[in-house]
């Protein structure tokens, strides 16, 4: 299977612990964006990296949030002190700037649950 | 925050009749794409229309454009049972170079078989 993979699919946690997600994108696909989806609702933008720089973030970033993608592969977001406000899906997609500039690839995301 | 809304929030039709979803957005666009998610399933792309283009077909997809309107929308021909899923359109902006998907709160599609 050569789509985006994220990792773990579910997790469970309790509030005030830390959490990390990992995401593997497609491997020729140099853009890789972070974002959030809360149930009924359609995805909001967290953060998007061009190879390893993180280029912009989203306000719905917080301090509490941070994503690297270092050697501009796989990517992975972590939260920290988690809040039971933080539960949702957590999706991953890719893209080729040298695409046709648009669609991206999403992952099949990351549920976490904050208890 | 959402780009902006979709109508209706909620279909539920035949299989073999049309379903229509709409779309609307606030700013300037450079594209305007649709996304398909199943129940516990990531999105999966649809199809993209360009802000110079008015429609565009694919298989049993018809999307149409009126920018003047900022406003979209999406015909599923002669749908089946497997079509039932979240509709979403997004839109990419004209500025930024970030190109990140801005998306509508969704629309539930249902296809009694």
């Amino acid at each position: 299977d050569t789509g985006v993979s994220q990792n773990p699919r579910h997790k469970i946690t309790k509030r005030g612990q830390n959490v990390t997600f990992r995401c593997d994108p497609i491997s020729e696909h140099n853009r890789l964006y972070w974002y959030r989806q809360t149930l009924g609702q359609g995805p909001e933008f967290l953060t998007y990296f061009q190879n390893e720089a993180q280029l912009e973030k989203s306000r719905l970033l917080s301090d509490r949030f941070s994503a690297e993608r270092p050697k501009g592969s796989f990517s992975t977001l972590e939260i920290q002190r988690t809040e039971q406000g933080d539960s949702a899906m957590y999706l991953c997609a890719s893209v080729t700037t040298s695409g046709r500039g648009g669609e991206q690839f999403f992952g099949p995301g990351t549920r976490l649950t904050v208890l | 925050s959402q780009q902006g809304e979709e109508d209706p929030q909620a279909l539920s039709i035949q299989e073999g009749e049309n379903a229509t979803m709409n779309c609307s957005y606030k700013t300037s666009i450079n594209n305007l794409q649709w996304y398909r998610q199943n129940s516990g399933r990531g999105l999966v792309h649809l199809i993209l229309i360009r802000s110079n283009e008015r429609e565009k077909h694919s298989g049993r997809l018809r999307v149409t454009l009126d920018t003047s309107k900022k406003s979209s929308s999406l015909l599923i021909t002669a749908s089946r049972a497997a079509d039932t899923a979240s509709y979403f359109c997004a839109t990419v902006i004209s500025s930024g170079s970030a190109r990140q998907l801005t998306f509508g709160s969704g629309t539930q599609l249902t296809v009694l078989p």
